[in-house]
């Protein structure tokens, strides 16, 4: 089985940098995702790690270390768009996508 | 760009009642998933199929659950009798052949059912 561990809530404000943090206990590792959902809205794509290191999307960066079963999302240049939840998911080879709790971020001015 | 369609949006039923919740995957996708989000939890997987049989379920996914790809376009997700507990958005997502990034899900915008 798999276990995701995210914090629940994470506050900031515009402009800022903030990073959200995810560890992850699975017995086949095969790929770490990030989603991001609004409130009342499906998950939409984020990131993608499968190696380990740092994958940059614009402002969006999500990193990987597959020794420590950690994973870090990272967020510049904050926005109040950006308040959401991510929700941090990893598969094992072969199974489907699983979702830790998400971690609700809230920007403010 | 293409997208996972859900109806109905909300479904509001009785208890011991049967629902389907329907779904339209993105056209060229092959593999197609079942989630739902109980309000305040986490998003949970349900079920998932490919090549026309169920691939993996979930503990949830009991036996009064069951999926159907009817035609060539729908994807179905059935509750035979609901529970209270059933009330939750239900999402159902998509996504290609592709491995590594492009194994990406396309989620639908998800419908809300409502257990009364």
């Amino acid at each position: 089985g798999q276990n995701i561990d995210q914090p629940t809530e994470m506050t900031a404000t515009e402009g800022a940098i903030v990073q959200i943090n995810c560890t992850y206990q699975t017995s086949g590792f095969n790929g770490l995702f990030w989603y991001q959902q609004h409130a009342g809205e499906a998950p939409t794509f984020l990131s993608y790690n499968v190696l380990d290191g740092l994958e940059e999307k614009g402002r969006f960066s999500s990193f990987l270390s597959r020794s420590k079963g950690y994973s870090y999302l990272l967020l510049k240049e904050l926005q109040m768009k950006d308040s959401a939840s991510y929700l941090c998911a990893s598969r094992e080879a072969g199974t489907a996508l699983i979702f830790g709790k998400g971690t609700t971020l809230s920007v403010s001015s | 760009e293409p997208e996972v369609t859900q109806t109905p949006s909300h479904q509001v039923t009785q208890m011991g009642q049967e629902v389907i919740l329907r779904c339209v995957p993105i056209s060229n996708h092959l593999y197609f998933y079942w989630y739902r989000q109980i309000l305040g939890q986490k998003v949970e997987f349900l079920v998932s199929f490919y090549n026309n049989e169920i691939s993996e379920k979930s503990e949830i996914f009991d036996d009064q659950f069951s999926v159907e790809r009817p035609d060539g376009s729908n994807f179905t997700l059935k509750i035979r009798s609901t529970k209270l507990e059933d009330s939750a958005m239900y999402f159902c997502a998509s996504r290609d052949m592709e491995t590594g990034i492009n194994e990406k899900l396309f989620f639908g915008s998800g419908t809300q059912l409502s257990v009364l």
